[in-house]
């Protein structure tokens, strides 16, 4: 069964570095979102993609995240600068379509630590 | 704005007896539902959904869900809970012409003891 994949597992960085968060959404999917779990809170939605631009974002994805789908396959996550705040648990997920049955189907997560 | 409630931080059942999950929504038009799961170390399985039709949906592993658009309400159940069903739930809700986005509900653990 396809899933959605995500690199690294885990990833610690220095606060005021840039990391990039990696997925590869299920192969023929159209729209690709990424999502955040602090922990112990909730999961929050930060944006979806599709057609190779932001179709939504929310108020957390400010102009320190950015999103790209350099090729075929991979939609990555890029926060320039990282703050302590930032520290999370990472999901990226992917549709088919933006149709009214359709389904999210996330990846395994990327723990970010921001020290 | 969309919102979910999910009442109970954890659930405990004995296996074999039947379950329930608590799901509550807020929104101003009408939803479409879902129910996932996570294991631990895991990311977010998919269950079932309610996008319209019938109340009573089933999903995956013998789970079930009914909407009920009076009570807003979107509970999880199970007949007859299995110990690997232990893990963490969520609800979620996408509201209707309003983007894709899905608003998550807090999460509950359920705790299945033989």
């Amino acid at each position: 069964e396809p899933e959605v994949t995500q690199t690294p597992s885990h990833q610690v960085t220095q606060m005021g570095q840039e990391v990039i968060l990696r997925c590869v959404p299920i192969s023929n999917h159209l729209y690709f979102y990424w999502y955040r779990q602090i922990l112990g809170q909730k999961v929050e939605f930060l944006v979806s993609f599709y057609n190779n631009e932001i179709s939504e974002k929310s108020e957390i994805f400010d102009d320190q995240f950015s999103v790209e789908r350099p090729d075929g396959s991979n939609f990555t996550l890029k926060i320039r600068s990282t703050k302590l705040e930032d520290s999370a648990m990472y999901f990226c997920a992917s549709s088919g379509s933006s149709g009214a049955v359709d389904t999210q189907y996330f990846g395994p997560g990327t723990r970010l630590t921001v020290l | 704005a969309q919102s979910v409630a999910q009442p109970e931080d954890q659930v405990n059942v004995a296996e074999g007896n039947p379950l329930t999950v608590k799901c509550t929504y807020s929104v101003s038009g009408n939803p479409y539902l879902f129910w996932y799961v996570q294991y631990p170390n895991r990311g977010l399985q998919f269950l079932l959904k309610y996008i319209t039709g019938d109340n009573l949906v089933k999903g995956s592993y013998g789970f079930e869900a009914e909407f009920n658009k009076s009570q807003t309400s979107f509970h999880l159940k199970k007949p007859s809970a299995l110990v690997s069903d232990s893990a963490l739930y969520f609800c979620a809700v996408r509201e209707r012409e309003k983007g894709n986005k899905l608003v998550f509900g807090a999460g509950t653990i359920l705790r299945v003891k033989s």
